[in-house]
């Protein structure tokens, strides 16, 4: 079945340094995916949405500046938190929809999501 | 390892059946469930989460999931589907280590 690889899974940076997390559709076209952070015991948490082709719609409160997403190709989307802190240390997951961005019996696949950890 | 097994992939009911979707989880030690439903063209939300105390959780929309440890199960139920529940639903555990592992998802097809 269709995979959502996300690399890497684990990645420890310095304070005040960038880290650049991929997300791949590895057998689909993805018009659309998801990047989510998740707390510490908590859900999800909705950071934006990137479609391929424009800019990404961020969600209320997230830091478009610190949070940058590129989505270049129908395979490839990459989430690049600049100027880490420990703060931003969090597990972030993406998510791939394939087919076209208006529904049509498409679905959507998970990555296993990235530990980020700043020191 | 850890796993989540969602074993219905697509559910097609008509309105006002009632529904039970399947999740069973590979997890021995503390665990924190969820269940995520996507609609159309949107995010993933959050239907519910069970974290302790009642194993029978109530969400939102009319959904509640029971937690039975003894099954490893965490069952997603409604008792009368309208036709906007059309969606696709991810059950989801969090680990101890806070790592969060998502089943496959059950799409769910309406017929009005």
């Amino acid at each position: 079945g269709a995979v959502v690889s996300q690399h890497p899974s684990w990645v420890i940076c310095k304070s005040g340094t960038s880290v650049k997390i991929e997300c791949r559709s590895l057998d689909f076209q993805a018009t659309t995916m998801f990047w989510y952070r998740q707390f510490p015991k908590q859900s999800l948490m909705l950071m934006a949405t990137s479609n391929e082709g424009s800019k990404a719609t961020y969600e209320q409160g997230v830091e478009k500046d610190k949070f940058l997403i590129n989505h270049a190709s129908l395979t490839l989307s990459t989430l690049t938190v600049t100027s880490a802190h420990p703060e931003d240390s969090s597990f972030y997951i993406c998510s791939a929809r394939e087919g076209q961005r208006t529904y049509s019996g498409n679905t959507i696949y998970f990555g296993e999501g990235s530990w980020l950890t700043v020191v | 390892a850890q796993s989540v097994s969602q074993h219905n992939h697509h559910v097609i009911l008509s309105e006002a059946a009632s529904l039970e979707l399947g999740c069973n989880y590979s997890y021995g030690g503390t665990v924190n469930l969820f269940w995520y439903v996507q609609y159309p063209g949107q995010h993933l939300q959050l239907l519910l989460k069970y974290f302790s105390g009642d194993p029978l959780v109530k969400g939102i929309k009319g959904f509640e999931a029971e937690f039975i440890k003894s099954k490893f199960s965490f069952n997603l139920r409604k008792p009368s589907v309208q036709w906007s529940d059309t969606a696709e639903y991810f059950c989801a555990v969090i680990s101890s280590a806070s790592k969060i592992i998502f089943g496959s998802g059950t799409r769910l097809s309406i017929r009005p």
